[in-house]
């Protein structure tokens, strides 16, 4: 079965910074690419960020390119989104998935909230 | 980016009822796209992907039919339980994109 578990979210200080892990199990991680998707309260889903099985393949959305870098560790079969300057639009719950096509899976998100 | 237009936006239909909800892509995507159930507090649940194959585990009623840019979505006998968002995405080309839902109620 597979399985995606993120981890790392929580209440952060405008300008603040968090790193959001996901660990993943179930399948084989180095043949996969991986998504962050998030989505603010009441709001729809928006992928902010993919990275290809090798990491040779790298995007940002423009709403967080320059702040937010993507990454992951095959040998832990983990995903990570390091999260910098962060603004209060960026409050949301934070998806980890797999890949988004015809094998998608999603875990269950972490939330971040970005107050003083 | 491939912009994804879903609609209505909303809808309220009697359980038993016919459900039918359309999204339409900026430009051709083949038949790649998936359908999504949201559920509150919840991840999103996949239920078609390619447009019209029906993951696993998934009730018959959901279906998915379309190609090119125009795309549908039907729930043929609308249950208590299928009270959710639905969200149409599209994986022809990066970055994934999602159209801005569907939410379901019960009349």
């Amino acid at each position: 079965e597979v399985q995606l578990v993120e981890s790392g979210g929580g209440l952060v200080q405008p300008g603040g910074s968090l790193r959001l892990s996901c660990a993943a199990s179930g399948f084989t991680f180095t043949m996969y690419s991986m998504n962050w998707v998030r989505q603010a309260p009441g709001k729809g889903l928006e992928c902010i960020s993919y990275i290809s099985s090798s990491s040779h393949t790298i995007y940002y959305a423009d709403s967080v390119k320059g702040r937010f870098t993507i990454s992951r560790d095959n040998a832990k079969k983990s995903l990570y989104l390091q999260m910098n300057s962060l603004r209060a639009e960026d409050t949301a719950v934070y998806y980890c998935t797999r890949d988004l096509d015809y094998e998608a899976s999603w875990g269950q998100g972490t939330l971040v909230t970005v107050s003083s | 980016d491939i912009q994804m237009t879903q609609s209505p936006s909303s809808l309220s239909a009697s359980v038993g009822d016919r459900v039918t909800i359309t999204c339409q892509a900026s430009q051709d995507i083949i038949n790649y796209l998936n359908w999504y159930q949201q559920k509150p507090g919840k991840a999103p649940k996949l239920l078609i992907f390619a447009a019209s194959d029906l993951e696993t585990g998934v009730p018959s009623r959901f279906s998915g039919s379309g190609s090119g840019t125009d795309f549908t979505f039907t729930i043929s006998s609308l249950q208590p339980e299928d009270i959710a968002t639905y969200y149409c995405q599209q994986y022809h080309a990066l970055p994934a994109t999602f159209g801005g839902g569907t939410k379901v109620e019960i009349k």
